[in-house]
Formats: structure tokens, sequence, C-alpha cells
């Protein structure tokens, strides 16, 4: 079955340390995306990358970083200095081609204290 | 910059009601709209997508949505609400035709279904 995958589902962290989120898809899509959500604020971009080894800030990106070293695989990292890192992530991804819906991942939630 | 407008935070219905969420979309060209559903703790789950053509569009789940150009709209309805509906709805919209493929999406709708 294509698709996407985030792991873990749940991920508890001590404030100062960095953590990376998993997202992995086998959908043969070269789009790819990273979403945060806080209740009642919808859903906020914060990387995105539409090839290999490039990616582009979206509209929240400090405190954060990416990599994108294979087209199945787009890790989110959350450093010490993102402010309010406890939050629910999702990754998303899409074809550049037709209508470019994009397919999400089950997100991980992030407790960080 | 494009941007989405979900005016409904909250709505509730009963079971077997129907149901109608709003969208509005502010964009100089026609975009792509999309509607999606997110269960609690889950991801986003696309329910129906507009590109071009019939305005009236079709979805999973008995939805459909409509296209207005006039009142930069996509509205989600659906005849009969099950309880199994209850969830967040986010509208979502794109650039056509051009090298972005980013969505930008709205606040969300969260709908409660009364038995």
């Amino acid at each position: 079955d294509g698709g996407i995958t985030q792991s873990p589902k749940y991920l508890f962290r001590k404030e100062g340390q960095n953590v990376t989120l998993s997202c992995e898809q086998n959908l043969n899509h070269d789009a790819m995306y990273w979403y945060r959500q806080d209740p009642g604020q919808g859903l906020r971009l914060i990387y995105y990358s539409q090839i290999v080894n490039d990616f582009q800030k979206g509209d929240i990106a400090e405190g954060y970083s990416v990599s994108r070293e294979k087209k199945e695989s787009f890790p989110l990292t959350v450093t010490s200095a993102q402010k309010n890192p406890t939050a629910f992530y999702l990754c998303a991804s899409s074809r550049k081609q037709g209508t470019y819906e994009q397919y999400f991942g089950p997100g991980t939630r992030l407790t960080v204290t | 910059a494009q941007s989405v407008t979900q005016p409904d935070i909250h709505i509730t219905v009963s079971e077997g009601a129907s149901l109608e969420l709003r969208c509005n979309y502010s964009y100089g060209a026609t975009p792509y709209l999309f509607w999606y559903v997110q269960s609690p703790g889950q991801g986003l789950q696309l329910l129906l997508k507009y590109f071009s053509g019939d305005t009236l569009v079709q979805g999973i789940k008995g939805f459909e949505a409509e296209f207005k150009r006039s009142q930069s709209s996509f509205n989600l309805r659906k005849p009969s609400v099950h309880w199994s509906d209850a969830a967040e709805y986010f509208c979502a919209v794109g650039l056509s035709g051009g090298s972005n493929y980013k969505l930008t999406f709205g606040k969300g709708t969260l709908l409660t279904v009364n038995p």
C-alpha cells in the first residue's frame, strides 16, 4: 500500500534537546511538506521541498531544520531554539503535475517539558 | 497572497440533518480548491477537489462542494449527516498553473453531530 508514514506517533523530550521527526513516503512524489498544527490555528507550513537536495522555508521556519537527501524521506528537526515546540506535526507529499493535492501522514504529537 | 477563510469555527448539527460548511478564498486567478477532513489525533484525508470544469464536485463519504467564482466560495455540503462525520474540516487553496505547489489552509471548522 502506498502512503506516508510518520514515526513515532508520540514523542516526549526535555527542554533544550533537539529532536528529529521522521517522514517517509512511497508514493513517488517529488514534493514534501511539514506543517505544525495547534488548536484553533489550522495548519502552518514549516518547510517544503520540491526536489531532492533542495528545500524552502515556510511561514514558521524559525527553530526548525530539514534535509532532503532522498526522494522518499524528509525528516524534520525541532531544535532547542524553537520557543514553543509542543504541537502536532504533520508531514505531507504531492506530485508536481496535475492538481497536486497533498496526501498526509498520521502525524506526530511532540511534547516538550 | 492567497488566503482562505472558514467563517464558522464550530458547527453543531443533528444526525440526519443537512450540512453546509463555508469556505471563501482570496486569489486573483482561478485556484485549485480542496476540502480535507481530520479526525482527532489523525492526519488529513482528502474529501474532494476542484480544478476546472463542472462547478459541482462530488467527493467521498457523500460530500459535495460547489465552486462559485462570483462569490469566491467553495462550500461543502452533505444532505444527511451521520454521527461518524463528526470531525474537523479544512478548506485549502492552491495556485493553478504555477511552479509553486504550496497549499494555503483555512483554520478549520469543527463539526459536532448530536444523536
